[in-house]
């Protein structure tokens, strides 16, 4: 079955470097991979969409790479501020249209 | 970028009642919404889709005469969750894709916290 790894433990990262989190799947090839905020109590937000012929896509301070090969999906926050602590969700394009199959996500926190 | 509303924010009900979720999609038509239900620290779980003049088409396991899905217009599409009870207690999300025929980008709701007790 198809599954998506997301680290589950909270990633405690100091105010001013990068962050890195990592979405991992298997037994799946996706078309592309999305990126979503989310912060406690809210509906998450979209932040990028990266497609398998793409490897690396970047949005101001966010940067994503995807490796079809590792079945890994890396993200990136630079110069990271304590407002950028939130949980960050990956999901993946299915099979059918419409489909998004999600990870459970992984809590950033950023000290100041 | 493209607003998506939910209604209510916060509902406690009792045990045995029904509750209705509105979605809006604010500033663009939406033929298909998803709606999806989350547990503490889980990931977002698909239950249905919703779809404009048309029967939803519900996830394996999601009962569709208790989680009742009405899609009446272009900007609404309404969740009942039906005969409610604690283990129903989740935080209900609505999404829509504002490109008809593409997920490249859902925009998401603000979510329900539904509380049965």
């Amino acid at each position: 079955s198809q599954k998506i790894e997301q680290n589950s433990e909270a990633l405690n990262i100091q105010e001013g470097k990068t962050a890195t989190l990592t979405c991992n799947y298997t037994n799946y090839s996706p078309a592309y991979l999305q990126w979503y905020r989310q912060d406690p109590g809210r509906g998450p937000v979209f932040l990028l969409l990266i497609r398998e012929n793409e490897k690396e896509k970047r949005k101001e301070r966010l940067k994503v790479t995807f490796d079809t090969t590792l079945k890994q999906s890396l993200f990136h926050i630079t110069a990271s501020q304590p407002a950028d602590s939130a949980t960050y969700l990956c999901a993946l394009a299915g099979d059918s249209n419409y489909q998004l199959i999600w990870g459970a996500g992984t809590k950033l926190i950023i000290k100041p | 970028g493209a607003v998506v509303s939910q209604h209510p924010s916060r509902v406690i009900c009792k045990s045995g009642t029904s509750v209705k979720i509105e979605c809006r999609s604010l500033d663009f038509q939406a033929t298909t919404m998803f709606w999806y239900r989350q547990f503490p620290k889980q990931s977002l779980m698909l239950m249905a889709t919703s779809n404009e003049g048309s029967k939803a088409t519900y996830e394996q396991g999601v009962e569709k005469d208790k989680f009742l899905i009405n899609h009446a217009s272009l900007t609404l599409s309404t969740l009942t969750v039906t005969s409610a009870h604690p283990e129903d207690s989740s935080f209900y999300i609505c999404s829509a894709p504002p490109v008809r025929g593409s997920t490249d980008t859902q925009y998401f709701g603000p979510g329900t916290r539904l509380t049965v007790l």
